[in-house]
């Protein structure tokens, strides 16, 4: 099985700050990733996917990138709404794997 | 608009069963890989299961242990989970997603307790 190794797991920033949010797999899975965000009490949200693809909606503040096994989500300049927790998904092959989630707290 | 309407969730003592269903619209069910994926209470995103579009190929979490069944009914557009034994630690929402979960349902409560 494929494991997503997802860091930080926590981080506190300020409006405004260039956040960046990395996962990690263990075997090679192509551009086979996406990115979700999901808010307390909210329905997980899809981000990116195809590893770097912007999810139509969503704001360009937002990009990805990787291949291979490491892959990065970026938030260039992070505001309020964007405090949230984050996860990866691998879809490469089964079973699929989530990332540990990195919460996004407000500093 | 795509819709996915997860049911069947409710309160169920340990070693008891369950049957999850997912009516979805929106979408060429019968064309889609579909998935179902839980959370538990203050905790992280675990995919669950994932069927093929024909219903032939079944995947499964590791963690299972062969007590969850994955079904569909293309007919219907309509997939199922079928949970046996199950425990504490199965108390989650359960969401059901296609594809590589660009959609998800609302999800359904599952409470494992006596």
């Amino acid at each position: 099985d494929i494991q997503m190794t997802q860091s930080p797991s926590a981080m506190s920033a300020s409006v405004g700050d260039r956040v960046t949010i990395t996962c990690r797999a263990s075997q090679g899975i192509s551009n086979h990733l996406a990115w979700f965000q999901q808010k307390p009490g909210k329905v997980p949200k899809r981000l990116i996917y195809a590893a770097t693809d912007l999810q139509s909606g969503v704001p360009s503040r937002f990009s990805g990138s990787g291949s291979g096994t490491e892959f990065t989500l970026t938030i260039s300049s992070l505001q309020p709404e964007d405090f949230a927790t984050y996860y990866c998904l691998q879809h490469n092959s089964y079973p699929q794997t989530f990332g540990g989630g990195t919460k996004v707290e407000i500093k | 608009e795509v819709q996915l309407l997860e049911s069947g969730g409710d309160l169920v003592q340990p070693g008891g069963s369950l049957r999850l269903s997912c009516a979805a619209s929106g979408i060429t069910f019968s064309s889609h890989v579909m998935n179902w994926v839980r959370q538990a209470p203050g905790k992280g995103l675990e995919w669950v299961s994932g069927i093929s579009t024909s219903g032939g190929t079944t995947y499964y979490a590791d963690s299972l242990k062969g007590r969850f069944t994955i079904s569909r009914d293309n007919s219907k557009d309509t997939l199922y989970l079928q949970m046996n034994s199950l425990r504490a630690e199965d108390t989650a929402l359960y969401y059901c997603t296609y594809g590589d979960s660009k959609a998800w349902g609302q999800g359904t409560l599952v409470t494992v307790s006596s």
